[in-house]
């Protein structure tokens, strides 16, 4: 996506290890930081976001973690399991821009090793 | 409802076809997307409609016409379209602007002969 870079591009760790996913971007007005994971032949499905106003989240065996100063917010998957293979992909909607522009990060294709 | 669907699962047309994609939602939002995506690609942004407005067109070619007809359904027409323009067309929807959760449609497979 033109406003937020995504890596790596594949990832691939054993079962029980952890992912981790970065993506950086530019527009710090900005305040929304979704995650997609869109499994093969599936459609995308956020499965965790976080706004502004916190440096953390979790939902069980994923979180992001956002570091304003930086300019980065990343995906952590812990305890990998092979249902976690997917390709994910980040997003950071502009509040500014006219439109309601939604593109995403170019994607993390993880896959994880039995 | 928390669905976006999407007709048909998968379409093959020729080049002098004319064909439509379908899209619905029933969840209220106001804002409907449709995305182009190529394998091991992210989904490519095409068209915004915003309150049943074109808000944004991402200079796609002109044999893509959008359409929203109300609030819940949005339309592709294809027309006179090129083998390059096989993909998956996702379809997704927003409550209102984009800093919420977006729904996206199982999406139709398109190949063009």
């Amino acid at each position: 996506g033109e406003n937020v870079e995504q890596h790596p591009s594949t990832l691939s760790v054993q079962e029980g290890d952890s992912a981790v996913i970065k993506c950086t971007y530019s527009d710090s007005a900005s305040n929304y930081f979704p995650w997609y994971k869109q499994e093969l032949g599936k459609r995308p499905q956020l499965i965790i976001d976080i706004r502004s106003n916190v440096g953390e989240k979790k939902d069980q065996r994923i979180a992001v973690t956002l570091n304003k100063t930086a300019k980065h917010f990343s995906l952590h998957i812990t305890e990998t399991q092979p249902e976690d293979s997917a390709v994910y992909f980040c997003a950071h909607p502009p509040i500014k821009a006219a439109g309601n522009k939604l593109t995403f990060g170019g994607g993390t294709r993880v896959l994880v090793k039995p | 409802d928390t669905e976006v669907t999407q007709t048909p699962k998968h379409l093959v047309m020729g080049m002098t076809n004319k064909k439509s994609l379908k899209c619905e939602q029933h969840m209220g939002h106001r804002a409907m997307y449709w995305y182009k995506q190529k394998a091991k690609k992210p989904p490519e942004l095409m068209f915004v409609y915003s309150y049943e407005k074109l808000s944004i067109n991402e200079s796609v070619p002109s044999r893509f016409s959008p359409e929203c007809p109300n609030s819940s359904l949005l339309n592709l027409h294809l027309h006179a379209l090129q083998p390059e323009d096989s993909a998956l067309y996702l379809c997704a929807s927003t409550l209102g602007p984009p800093n919420t959760e977006a729904f996206f449609g199982q999406g139709t497979r398109l190949t063009v002969v």
